[in-house]
């Protein structure tokens, strides 16, 4: 069955550091989001992509964040100069363009600042 | 602000009894709503979507959706200790295909 994968599981990061997280999302796939879920917390939107741009993005994702689809398959995630409450679970997810269809998760990519 | 609220837990239940969770959102444009179930450390699962009024049954999950009242209900029959879980109610808007997802319920089955 097809899944959405993210790499890597875990990242331990120091602050200020940049960090890439990866997802290669469902292949006829045509919506791409970003999410995070601070420890014990309620799962957050943060970008949505379709299209080769972004579509809509929360107060959370600011100018630290940015997305990108560089070769049709990968999606994937930049934080320039992490921050300790950058701490969290990050979920990739994906959809078709039917307008009722449901969003698939990827297994997640724990991120640890220190 | 779109908001999307469910009844606070955790909520215990004894093993085969049904399990009631409850979630209200803000948003009267809502047109999709869905159900995710998320182990402890896990990525959310989708359990079911609903978009019309009424019920939709599911083997043991049935979901049920008032747009009038503007709530949406999962319903587990049979409830097993593997049904412990936090479930996530999420809904999406008539415009955006961004997901709004409520704090969740935790819920326990006791054997």
């Amino acid at each position: 069955e097809p899944e959405v994968t993210q790499t890597p599981s875990h990242q331990v990061t120091q602050m200020g550091q940049e960090v890439i997280l990866r997802c290669v999302p469902i292949s006829n796939h045509l919506y791409f989001y970003w999410y995070r879920q601070i420890l014990g917390q309620k799962v957050e939107f943060l970008v949505s992509f379709y299209n080769n741009e972004i579509s809509e993005k929360s107060e959370i994702f600011d100018d630290q964040f940015s997305v990108e689809r560089p070769d049709g398959s990968n999606f994937t995630l930049k934080i320039r100069s992490t921050k300790l409450e950058d701490s969290a679970m990050y979920f990739c997810a994906s959809k078709t363009g039917t307008a009722t269809a449901e969003a698939f998760f990827g297994q997640g990519t724990r991120l640890t600042v220190v | 602000q779109k908001e999307v609220e469910q009844n606070s837990g955790p909520l215990s239940v004894p093993e085969g009894a049904i399990a009631s969770l409850n979630c209200t959102y803000s948003d009267r444009g809502s047109q999709s709503f869905f159900w995710y179930r998320q182990y402890s450390g896990k990525s959310p699962e989708l359990i079911m979507s609903i978009y019309s009024n009424g019920d939709k049954e599911d083997g043991r999950f049935t979901a049920q959706l008032n747009k009038a009242s503007q709530y949406v209900s999962l319903l587990i029959r049979d409830s097993q200790p593997s049904d412990s879980a936090t479930y996530l109610c999420a809904v999406r808007g008539n415009y955006g295909q961004n997901f709004v997802f409520g704090p969740g319920t935790r819920l326990s089955v006791l054997p």
